[in-house]
């Protein structure tokens, strides 16, 4: 099975602000990696497919990037309702593994 | 508007069975592939299944396999999930997602979730 490592797991950070989370497959995934975010009590929401493909109607702040074991989603200028968790998920193979998730709060 | 609505969850104990349905609306839901996905309480999210567009093929983590099975009936755009066997490791929220891509793997769209809790 492919394992997906997040980090940070937790992430601090105020309106404005650049952050990124690092997603790293523990086998080469050819860019099939994909990014969720979920706020709290609701269900995730697909951001991007393919490393670095965003899905419609996801605001351009978010950029998805990486090759081969390391990928990572970098939020530009946050703004208020991107406090949440982002989950990585390889879309390669079965099982199709998730990474651990990383809490992105206000600080 | 692409909809899905999960139901049947609720409080189960240990080793007996529940059904999960999902009614599917504002999509063609014959044509795509299906599956469940699970979060136990905070904690984070664990694939558990997948059908493809016949039902003909299905798709099993380990931790679930011989134990939960995945079902769908086109004519109704419903999804079910069969859980067996259930243990406390279970105790989870189950979401319906459709999945997107075809070489690239994704969930595009997620129900709200239904809540499963297996307690004695």
């Amino acid at each position: 099975d492919i394992q997906m490592t997040q980090s940070p797991t937790s992430l601090a950070a105020s309106v404005g602000e650049s952050v990124t989370i690092t997603c790293l497959a523990s086998e080469d995934i050819y860019g099939s990696l994909v990014w969720y975010q979920q706020k709290p009590g609701k269900s995730p929401q697909l951001l991007i497919y393919g490393a670095t493909i965003l899905e419609d109607g996801i605001p351009s702040r978010f950029s998805g990037s990486g090759s081969d074991t390391q990928y990572s989603l970098k939020i530009n200028s946050l703004q208020p309702e991107d406090f949440a968790s982002y989950y990585c998920q390889n879309g390669l193979s079965t099982p199709r593994t998730f990474g651990g998730g990383t809490k992105l709060e206000l600080k | 508007e692409v909809q899905l609505v999960e139901s049947g969850g609720g409080l189960v104990q240990p080793g007996r069975s529940l059904k999960l349905s999902c009614a599917a609306s504002g999509f063609t839901f014959s044509n795509y592939y299906m599956a469940w996905v699970r979060q136990a309480p905070k904690k984070g999210l664990e694939w558990v299944a997948t059908i493809s567009t016949s039902g003909s093929r299905t798709y099993y983590p380990d931790s679930v396999k011989g134990r939960f099975t995945i079902s769908r009936d086109n004519a109704k755009s419903s999804l079910y999930l069969q859980m067996n066997s259930l243990k406390s490791e279970d105790t989870a929220t189950y979401y319906c997602a459709r999945v997107g891509g075809s070489y690239i793997y994704y969930f595009d769209y997620w129900g709200q979730g239904v809540m499963v809790t297996v307690s004695s």
